[in-house]
């Protein structure tokens, strides 16, 4: 059963707009929450991570929250550029430690037009 | 910068076939791993390694080996590929901490 879902599936928005991803999970324990951008046929890379019940943080033009109450993050995109083209992965892991599994949601794919 | 390389980036085989994909990390991190990524699903636990010659089973293993012969090489290895194989590999590498750092992705076809 999928413990990490995202939504939307896919979003395509005109550059300079604002968009919010949405992640919602059944992991537990949750220990923390990261979401990586995976540009087509690439790795991926991290934006940011939330540890903390009501952790929120920004990172320029990213900026996230996390819910643990509720085992729901956003992921807000202001402003958007055409390189924001990618798909967004949310991550959760249920260690604080190396031994700790990662579980990943199936990615939201947001293409961002002129 | 962490730094995890992976090769071949694309390969092509049939059915039977026998493969090996290849990672090097350079960020002395003892653990590495190995993911499938389809359409559809999360990245997928394949095999993952403490370190130099230690070998742990992840959550979709069937038909992949792997061997970790260094601690900076992991190999994934399929012996008769299926075309249930066909997919997109990445390996990872992590320290004692939570972050782990990715490779560029192998994309592999079994016809």
């Amino acid at each position: 059963k999928t413990q990490v879902e995202q939504s939307p599936q896919s979003l395509v928005v005109r550059q300079g707009e604002n968009c919010v991803l949405q992640c919602n999970y059944s992991v537990t324990p949750d220990n923390h929450l990261r979401w990586f951008k995976q540009d087509t046929g690439k790795g991926l890379v991290s934006l940011t991570v939330l540890v903390h019940e009501n952790d929120k943080t920004s990172n320029g033009r990213y900026s996230a929250t996390l819910d643990k109450d509720a085992k729901h993050s956003t992921l807000h995109i202001t402003a958007t550029l055409l390189d924001d083209t990618a798909t967004y992965i949310c991550v959760v892991g249920d260690r604080g430690s190396a031994l700790g599994r990662l579980h990943f949601g199936a990615g939201t794919q947001l293409i961002v037009i002129p | 910068e962490a730094a995890v390389t992976q090769s071949p980036r694309n390969k092509v085989t049939v059915t039977g076939g026998n493969v090996t994909l290849s990672c090097r990390q350079t960020n002395s991190h003892n653990y590495m791993y190995w993911y499938r990524q389809d359409t559809g699903h999360g990245l997928r636990l394949i095999h993952y390694s403490y370190g130099a010659g230690n070998l742990q089973i992840g959550d979709v293993p069937d038909g992949y080996k792997a061997t970790r012969t260094t601690q900076e090489d992991f190999f994934l290895l399929l012996e008769l590929a299926s075309p249930s194989q066909t997919s997109l590999y990445f390996c990872a590498s992590g320290g004692t901490g939570v972050e782990q750092y990715f490779g560029p992705g192998t994309r592999l076809t079994v016809l």
